[in-house]
Formats: C-alpha cells, structure tokens, sequence
C-alpha cells in the first residue's frame, strides 16, 4: 500500500506566482518529513523538512505546512521561477525505537513546470 | 560537500546475468541506502546498510542482494537479472540525524 501519496502528477505555473505541491501520508508513526527536488540525469537534493513537533518551517522562497490530524503537509514556492521546474518527492520516516536509520518512504512526485 | 558516486550512469544487461551496482561516498557516513525509481510509483526502498557488514530489507528486496565490506562502499547485486528489473538505480548515504544525500543513479536496462 502507498503510505505516502501525491495525487498530483503534474502541476503548470506562471513565473512568480505560487506553487502549492500537496502530499498525504496515511502511517501515523511517520514523524519527520522532507521534500526533495529532482532534475533529469541527476540524484533527487534535499529542500526542506519539517518535524511533526512543528507545523510549518521556512526555508527563502520555500515554506513546508504540517497538518497532522488532516495527515497532510504541503509545500509552497513564492515566487515560483523557471529553475524550480523539476519533480518534487515528498517522503516520510519514523523514529519510533530509535531504529529506523533513517528509512524514507516517498510518494511519486509531482512534475512542476513553472512557465517564463 | 556530500559526494555520493555511483559506478555507472547506464548499463545494459541481459536476463540471467549478474549484475553488481557500486557505490561509494566520501563522508564516512554510517547509513546508506538502494532505491529504484519507476514511473508512478517513486523511489521505493530496497535495502540499506546501518554498518559496515549491517544491512537490512527494505519494501522490494526480492531478487537483489547487497554487500558492505567497507564503510565507504555500498554494492547493489541483481543475483539474476530479469527484465522487471530495469529501472533507475539511486544510492543514497547519511549521517545520523541529517537528510539523505543521492548519488546520479544508474540507468539499467535488462534485454
């Protein structure tokens, strides 16, 4: 089963306008969560994460929000520039014991393209 | 910086053979991991390793092995390649506590 889901395969949006990417997660051992940014031919890097003790953490032009009860974080770029076209994976892992080293469980990513 | 090196970009293969993925980081971290990236379905977790000689399945290891000899080095082994295992290979290795880090991957494809 998908513990970590992002409905939206792709998303189109105007140079600097804001781009919302959504995520939804279903395993409520999950505590920490990450975005990462991938190109083509190249390894996903790391943008942002958020801790379940939080509810949002900013980072320059990219802001991570938590929704615990809804299960759900989102990311939003302001103001969204072409350079920001790439698939964005949101993951999700537990420290429940202090054993999970760090494990993530991702979603399928979402295709941004921000037109100039 | 983090440097995450894996051996090949593309490979090619065929069915039956087997097939060895290397990879190395450079910044003595303890953990590492083995994704495989399809379309529609992300990354999902092969294996990883928390120590040298340690390791661990992760949500698909059916049909690969691994091997951790030495801290720098993670090997992916595909023991007989089928064609369900083309994919996009992606290492990753952390320290504790921080974000992973990806190599490029590996583009393997098995005729």
């Amino acid at each position: 089963d998908q513990q970590v889901k992002q409905n939206s395969p792709s998303l189109s949006v105007q140079e600097g306008r804001i781009s919302i990417l959504n995520c939804d997660y279903t395993n409520s051992m999950f505590d920490y969560f990450l975005w990462y940014k991938k190109y083509p031919a190249e390894g996903p890097t790391f943008l942002i994460s958020i801790s379940s003790i939080k509810d949002k953490n900013e980072d320059g032009r990219f802001t991570v929000f938590l929704n615990k009860s809804a299960k759900h974080l989102s990311l939003h770029i302001v103001p969204s520039q072409p350079g920001d076209s790439a698939v964005y994976f949101c993951a999700a892992s537990s420290n429940a014991g202090g054993t999970s080293y760090g494990k993530l469980t991702f979603g399928q990513g979402t295709i941004l393209t921000v037109h100039p | 910086d983090v440097k995450v090196t894996q051996s090949s970009r593309y490979l090619v293969k065929r069915t039956g053979e087997k097939v060895f993925l290397e990879c190395v980081q450079d910044m003595d971290h303890e953990n590492m991991f083995w994704y495989r990236q399809d379309p529609g379905l992300g990354l999902r977790l092969i294996y990883f390793s928390y120590d040298v000689k340690m390791k661990e399945k992760g949500d698909i290891p059916e049909g690969y092995s691994v091997s951790r000899e030495k801290k720098e080095r993670f090997s992916l082994i595909l023991e007989s390649a089928s064609t369900n295992q083309t994919s996009m290979y992606l290492c990753a290795s952390r320290e504790s506590h921080q974000p992973q880090h990806f190599g490029d991957g590996t583009r393997l494809s098995i005729l």
